[in-house]
């Protein structure tokens, strides 16, 4: 079936700094991938849609100067917080599509959590 | 404002019970529905609906819509210890590849 892995799985970062979250498709090539966030007890909310080779979509309410998203090749996106402050510690999920699968069918990644001090 | 309710919030039960799981939803476009079973980490995928009462089944799992009412069931018979997860239903769009999840429902078999 088909595989998404993310690294780190965990990470604890100072207030102010970067943060880079990998996601990898392992055995497919993904056109699309997506980066969810979700806060303890809540659910799943969709924060950008990442395209290889364009920019990303985000969501209303995200902002896209704080979470770069990179989706530099069919296998590789990546998510950086930029100047992390605690309230963006969460967990953070990436999903890829399969191509030929159906549109809204994604495998989704095993998560980061972020933990800002 | 679109949105996915799933209830209960969270469910125990004993090995062997058979639990119903319940989402409903109010989105615009309606596309299609999905499940998703979470166990600490990433959610596996278990079914999408798209047509009305046409029941989707998989071993002690079975899942069905009603486009009329807005709502699907998740049924789990015959539950087992390993059935221990966050159970998530999402809804599609047409025309988007988004997904909006409910908060999930926490189940807890216990032997």
């Amino acid at each position: 079936g088909a595989v998404v892995s993310q690294h780190p799985s965990w990470v604890i970062c100072k207030s102010g700094t970067s943060v880079k979250i990998e996601c990898r498709s392992l055995d497919f090539q993904a056109t699309t991938m997506f980066w969810y966030r979700q806060f303890p007890k809540q659910s799943l909310m969709l924060m950008a849609t990442s395209n290889e080779g364009s920019k990303a979509t985000y969501e209303q309410g995200v902002e896209k100067d704080k979470f770069l998203i990179n989706h530099a090749s069919l296998t590789l996106s990546t998510l950086t917080v930029t100047s992390a402050h605690p309230e963006d510690s969460s967990f953070y999920i990436c999903s890829a599509r399969v191509p030929g699968g159906t549109l809204v069918e994604q495998y989704f990644g095993p998560g980061t959590r972020l933990t800002v001090t | 404002e679109d949105k996915v309710v799933q209830s209960p919030l969270s469910l125990v039960v004993h090995e062997g019970d058979t639990v119903t799981l319940n989402c409903s939803y109010e989105v615009t476009n309606f596309r299609s529905l999905l499940w998703y079973k979470q166990e600490k980490k990433a959610p596996t995928f278990l079914f999408m609906l798209t047509s009305s009462g046409i029941e989707k089944k998989s071993g002690r799992l079975s899942s069905i819509l009603d486009k009329k009412e807005l709502f699907s069931i998740l049924n789990i018979t015959a539950t087992q210890t390993g059935d221990s997860a966050v159970y998530l239903c999402a809804v599609s769009q047409g025309g988007s590849e988004k997904l909006v999840f409910g908060k999930g429902t926490k189940l807890t078999v216990n032997p």
